[in-house]
C-alpha cells in the first residue's frame, strides 16, 4: 500500500520564479496538509484541504497557494520565490476529522538561488 | 497564538533512558502527538495522546496532563538508531510544531 507521495523530492530554482509541488495521499484519505519546515525548526502549517475545500491557512503570504483535486491530490504553489522560501515542503495526509494521525510524505527539498 | 516548548538537544548513553519534556500553551487542543525524524527525512508518527495519561509503545512511551499543558516522550533501552530529532506537535485540526529536540546517543 502506497503511502503520501510528493514530488519532485528536490528542486532549485531561482528567485522570482515560480514552483509547484505535488503530493497524493494514502487511498482512502481526503485530507492533505502542507507544512514548511525550514533548518533546525519544526515545521510550519500552511494549509489544510479537506474534501476539496480549504479548511485552514497559517500565517504565509498570499505568494503562496494551494489546491486539492477531486482524487484528493494536491498542488502547492508558490510564486515570487524568495531565498527565504527555501526548506523541505511537507504534505501530510489523513483521514480527516478532529482526532486522526497524520502520515508524512518525504518532502519536497526546495533550493532558491 | 501557538506556543509550543521542547528542549533543544540531549544526550543520552546507548542502553539508558532519556524523557522529552513539552509544555504547550495553544488556543486549541485535540490531542497531542509526537514524532521522530532523522536528518534529511519526513517525520514519522510515534505516539498521540487525547486523554491524561500514560500510552506505551515497546521502547517508547508518552505522558499528558492537559491541565498542566505538558507532556514528554519516554525513550527508554536506548539504541543508536534512537538518534534523531523529536517533534512535539499540539493537534487542533492542524499540527502545531515545537521547534524539535535532537537526541543524540553515544555508545
Amino acid at each position: 500500500d502506497a503511502g503520501v507521495t510528493q514530488s519532485p523530492t528536490h528542486l532549485i530554482k531561482t528567485r522570482g520564479q515560480h514552483v509547484t509541488l505535488r503530493c497524493s495521499p494514502i487511498s482512502g484519505h481526503k485530507s492533505v496538509s502542507w507544512y514548511q519546515q525550514v533548518l533546525g525548526q519544526g515545521p510550519q502549517f500552511i494549509f489544510q484541504y479537506y474534501e476539496k475545500e480549504e479548511r485552514g491557512r497559517g500565517n504565509f503570504p498570499d505568494r503562496f497557494s494551494a489546491r486539492q483535486f477531486p482524487n484528493y491530490s494536491s498542488e502547492l504553489n508558490v510564486n515570487a520565490l524568495l531565498l527565504g522560501d527555501s526548506a523541505l515542503y511537507l504534505c501530510a495526509s489523513s483521514f480527516g476529522g478532529e482526532n486522526t494521525e497524520a502520515f508524512f510524505g518525504q518532502g519536497t527539498r526546495l533550493t532558491v538561488v | 497564538g501557538q506556543n509550543i516548548d521542547q528542549p533543544t538537544e540531549m544526550t543520552a548513553t546507548e542502553g539508558a533512558i532519556v524523557q522529552i519534556n513539552c509544555t504547550y500553551q495553544t488556543s486549541g487542543f485535540n490531542g497531542l502527538f509526537w514524532y521522530q525524524q532523522h536528518a534529511g527525512e519526513a517525520p514519522t508518527f510515534l505516539s498521540y495522546n487525547v486523554l491524561d495519561g500514560l500510552e506505551e509503545k515497546g521502547r517508547f512511551s508518552s505522558f499528558l496532563s492537559r491541565s498542566k499543558g505538558y507532556s514528554y516522550l519516554l525513550l527508554k533501552e536506548l539504541q543508536m538508531k534512537d538518534s534523531a530529532s523529536y517533534l512535539c506537535a499540539v493537534h487542533d485540526y492542524k499540527l502545531s510544531f515545537g521547534a524539535g529536540t535532537t537526541v543524540t546517543v553515544r555508545a
